[in-house]
């Protein structure tokens, strides 16, 4: 069974720091990872996917993600954070030969203070 | 695109009424997934469609609900009798299988409200 965690409820940081929101999954094959984006009020929005190829994954408002197939981790990261990044992150993975389902993490809600 | 449409965007009703949720999928995704959003539980797979026909509906939380696709641009979640304990938000999201995007894409939800 798939399954994805995110062990922080609540990531904060400050305007300007770097920002590390972490996912770790378990699949039975090779996952499909992905990161959606949540604002209050709102439907969630894809930021960016792994699928397969370089590990390093590059998204939508500089968002960034690494594939670590040891550590089974896909932590989400940006270099400079934004007052505006701050939102409700989800995490979710596809295993490749389970179908379409998408298991989605908890979510992590991110601050980042001016 | 538009996008995913969903109908209505909030909704309050009493106990024991019947609620009806509506999806448009985005033109040519033939996979619709209708989710349900709570503090408690978080985000939840309620059931899916690959191309109008329900592939998993495991994730349905009683009789009480059911879904269709009688098409491939509508879909409709019903829950018959609500009760409170169903107040949430109901996504839906769709995508293409087999065209190598793998990305789901979401409404903007309805918020459900049951008295």
């Amino acid at each position: 069974a798939q399954s994805v965690a995110q062990p922080e409820d609540q990531v904060n940081v400050a305007e300007g720091n770097p920002l590390t929101v972490k996912c770790t999954y378990s699949v039975s094959g090779n996952p499909y990872l992905f990161w959606y984006v949540q604002y209050p009020n709102r439907g969630l929005q894809f930021l960016l996917k792994y699928i397969t190829g370089d590990n390093l994954v590059k998204g939508s408002y500089g968002f960034e993600a690494e594939f670590n197939k040891s550590q089974t981790s896909f932590h989400l990261k940006k270099p400079s954070a934004l007052v505006s990044d701050s939102a409700l992150y989800f995490c979710a993975v596809r295993d490749k030969n389970y179908g379409q389902n998408f298991v989605f993490g908890p979510g992590t809600r991110l601050s980042v203070l001016p | 695109d538009a996008g995913v449409i969903q109908s209505p965007r909030h909704e309050v009703t009493e106990m024991g009424q019947e609620v009806t949720l509506r999806c448009k999928p985005i033109s040519g995704h033939n996979s619709l997934f209708w989710y349900r959003q709570t503090m408690m539980r978080g985000l939840e797979l309620l059931i899916y469609f690959n191309n109008n026909v329900p592939i998993d509906d495991s994730g349905m939380p009683e009789d009480r609900f059911s879904a269709k696709m009688p098409n491939a641009s509508f879909s409709t979640l019903k829950i018959q009798p609500s009760e409170p304990r169903d107040s949430a938000v109901y996504f839906c999201a769709t995508d293409f299988m087999g065209g190598g995007t793998d990305t789901q894409y979401f409404g903007p939800g309805t918020r459900l409200t049951v008295l």
